[in-house]
């Protein structure tokens, strides 16, 4: 069974400063994809970026980048000049295919505070 | 914005009573998915729908049916609402291509008393 581990359950950054969240995943797939998605106070889930499992290259969006290590099976997101806006929770994800679809499987998340 | 809307956004029922929650997309997407969202757990997947009328079991199925008439229509049952079934609930599509990420409706809260 597909897993995602996100060990920092809350975090706190200094706006403007970098925050790395954390995000490990087990799967015996070849293929995958994997996703952070940001859900502030209001409930709505955004999504922030994706990594396919062949790419070769680090998922960038913006602020966002996703530090991928394919063979430690991690996938930090890293989001640069933090604002007081990016105060939210992460979750993590991965896609694993399914017989007739995609299913995402979540971590836990991590809850980020930025502070003034 | 993927044109998800879900309905009701808040419901308080009691236990043993039916519930439906439905989602509505009007972009046509193929796969539409139920998730319930709780503390400490993130989003688990409760069915999922591949087209009208093909529908399968996520992780978290057990108290829960779906359907499927329409494209743009995915119905969440509760046959007889207990406590355990008091979360958020999400629906989601997710989109063709080689990512397939997802996008989310608003959620629904809904509490069993």
């Amino acid at each position: 069974a597909q897993k995602i581990t996100q060990t920092q359950p809350g975090m706190f950054v200094q706006e403007k400063e970098a925050v790395t969240l954390d995000c490990t995943y087990d799967t015996s797939d070849q293929s995958y994809g994997l996703f952070w998605y940001k859900q502030p106070s209001s409930g709505e889930m955004i999504f922030l970026i994706y990594q396919g499992s062949y790419d070769e290259q680090n998922a960038t969006e913006g602020r966002y980048s996703l530090n991928f290590q394919k063979a430690r099976k991690s996938a930090n997101l890293v989001i640069s000049a933090s604002q007081l806006g990016d105060s939210a929770m992460y979750f993590c994800a991965m896609r694993e295919v399914l017989s007739y679809g995609q299913n995402f499987v979540f971590g836990p998340g991590t809850r980020l505070s930025v502070l003034p | 914005d993927a044109g998800i809307t879900q309905s009701p956004r808040h419901k308080v029922t009691e236990t043993g009573t039916p519930v439906t929650l439905r989602c509505h997309q009007t972009e046509n997407h193929r796969y539409m998915y139920w998730y319930r969202q709780d503390p400490g757990h993130g989003l688990r997947l409760i069915h999922y729908s591949y087209g009208v009328k093909d529908t399968d079991k996520g992780e978290v199925s057990d108290g829960y049916s779906v359907s499927r008439s329409k494209t743009e229509d995915f119905l969440l049952t509760l046959e007889s609402a207990t406590s355990s079934q008091t979360s958020v609930y999400f629906c989601a599509i997710s989109l063709s291509g080689a990512r397939y990420e997802q996008y989310f409706g608003p959620g629904t809260r809904l509490t069993v008393t």
